[in-house]
């Protein structure tokens, strides 16, 4: 069966400093996999998609970027953190955009 | 563009009621449609997804409908439990995105 994994649960992290949030996918092969952020009694603003190694798309101008690494692996990165990057950061993946899994999600902090 | 909406945004009941819980969304011209249920600081589980030729799934208590035609599904949640509640979103494939609703936070009160 397939599973993901995302790390860490929580993060605090100062304003300035880095950003590395990983997901991965068990149990398939070429999934395409997501970034969302979940902003507190909002819905899930997509960030970034990717279909394949290296194929990374992204929805909204912003100061983070993502990776991929490896077909299963997917990385959240920033250089240097906003205080407007605190939210809720779930990872997921989906066979070819039909039925969509998701992490367990990171809180992030930004102090 | 899509875009989908919940009502309510939030429902509190008794144990033991059955509920409704609506979703609709603009462009009728979709591939399926997913509930999720989401634990507060938790991710999304998905709990039924329909796809764009059915009418309705059912899961255990939960029976989902889908009518693509008026742009609406309903979940359905039959002698509901303390704990059901949680916040209970729709979802549906756009582009290479799912466009959400805002969620209906449901609290079942025993």
């Amino acid at each position: 069966s397939q599973t993901i994994h995302q790390w860490p649960a929580t993060l605090v992290q100062p304003v300035g400093s880095p950003l590395s949030l990983e997901c991965t996918v068990e149990g398939t092969s070429n999934p395409n996999l997501y970034w969302y952020r979940q902003a507190a009694g909002r819905g899930l603003q997509l960030l970034f998609y990717s279909v394949g190694i290296g194929q990374i798309s992204s929805e909204v101008p912003q100061n983070l970027s993502a990776s991929r690494p490896q077909d299963r692996q997917f990385i959240l990165s920033s250089k240097k953190l906003l205080l407007s990057d605190s939210g809720f950061y779930l990872c997921a993946w989906s066979p070819e955009n039909t039925e969509a899994f998701f992490g367990q999600g990171t809180r992030l902090t930004v102090v | 563009k899509q875009e989908v909406t919940q009502i309510p945004a939030a429902l509190s009941v008794p144990e033991g009621e059955n509920l409704v819980l609506n979703c609709s969304f603009t462009d009728s011209a979709i591939y399926n449609l997913q509930w999720f249920r989401q634990d507060p600081g938790k991710g999304l589980t998905s709990l039924l997804l329909i796809q764009s030729s059915q009418r309705e799934q059912t899961s255990g208590r939960l029976n989902a409908s889908l009518d693509k035609s008026s742009g609406r599904s309903t979940l359905y949640i039959a002698a509901s439990q303390p704990g059901d509640s949680a916040t209970y979103l729709c979802a549906v494939p756009w582009n290479n995105d799912m466009r959400f609703g805002a969620g209906t936070r449901l609290t079942v009160k025993p």
